[in-house]
């Protein structure tokens, strides 16, 4: 296993425009995890599924985000009509639904909205 | 709302020297876990503490839970500079305990 692998690991667009992030989890791991990051800050919660199921969207979150996770395996994080704010790390974090709770986050996909 | 509060925000040691970064929750807590960000990477887990009062120790980490289940320490001893950056405490959203609340992180710095 390789671990919670995302691409790309950098992504720089012009305001405006449509990202889009991928997330593999660990294989066995039924819950994927989406944070966002910014300089200094700790990794605030943007969205959780369990197995296919999307169980938690962020009040923080603008309808401009969305995420899938089609098949319980992989995930994809959205975000249309990209605005300066969205700069950040987006990371994404899978774990056992039962177990100690320890998260495995991905390396992450930095984001730079022009 | 519920918060976690860590300090101090920033910590500048030299090599040798020991260091404590403290979590503290408003609520009572089912758990507490700490991660590490070493600088351009990604968080990755530390240790899970469940038990009122429990201590566990990671070679030179020592972490503690505290009786009230309200707050928690990590203490590095003799620092090395492989322990350079920053530490964050999570805890179990008070509605949704699937759901993990970050502190601001403890920022390490450690001169060689």
């Amino acid at each position: 296993d390789t671990g919670v692998s995302q691409n790309p690991r950098h992504k720089i667009t012009k305001r405006g425009q449509n990202v889009t992030f991928r997330c593999d989890p660990i294989s066995e791991h039924n819950r994927l995890y989406w944070y966002r990051q910014t300089l200094g800050q700790g990794p605030e919660f943007l969205t959780y599924f369990q197995n296919e199921a999307q169980l938690e969207k962020s009040r923080l979150l603008s309808d401009r985000f969305s995420a899938e996770r089609p098949k319980g395996s992989f995930s994809t994080l959205e975000i249309q009509r990209t605005e300066q704010g969205d700069s950040a790390m987006y990371l994404c974090a899978s774990r056992l639904d039962l177990g100690a709770g320890e998260l495995f986050f991905g390396e992450g996909s930095r984001l730079t909205v022009l | 709302g519920q918060q976690v509060m860590q300090i101090p925000q920033y910590q500048h040691v030299q090599e040798g020297e020991d260091f404590t970064t403290y979590c503290n929750s408003s609520t009572t807590l089912s758990n507490i876990q700490w991660y590490k960000q070493r600088p351009g990477g990604h968080p990755v887990f530390l240790i899970q503490l469940v038990k009122s009062g429990e201590v566990k120790k990671q070679k030179r980490l020592t972490f503690q839970f505290g009786e009230a289940k309200k707050n928690s320490s990590l203490h590095i001893t003799a620092t090395q500079t492989t322990d350079v950056g920053t530490y964050f405490c999570a805890v179990p959203n008070a509605g949704n305990n699937r759901k993990l609340i970050w502190g601001l992180g403890t920022s390490l710095a450690v001169n060689p």
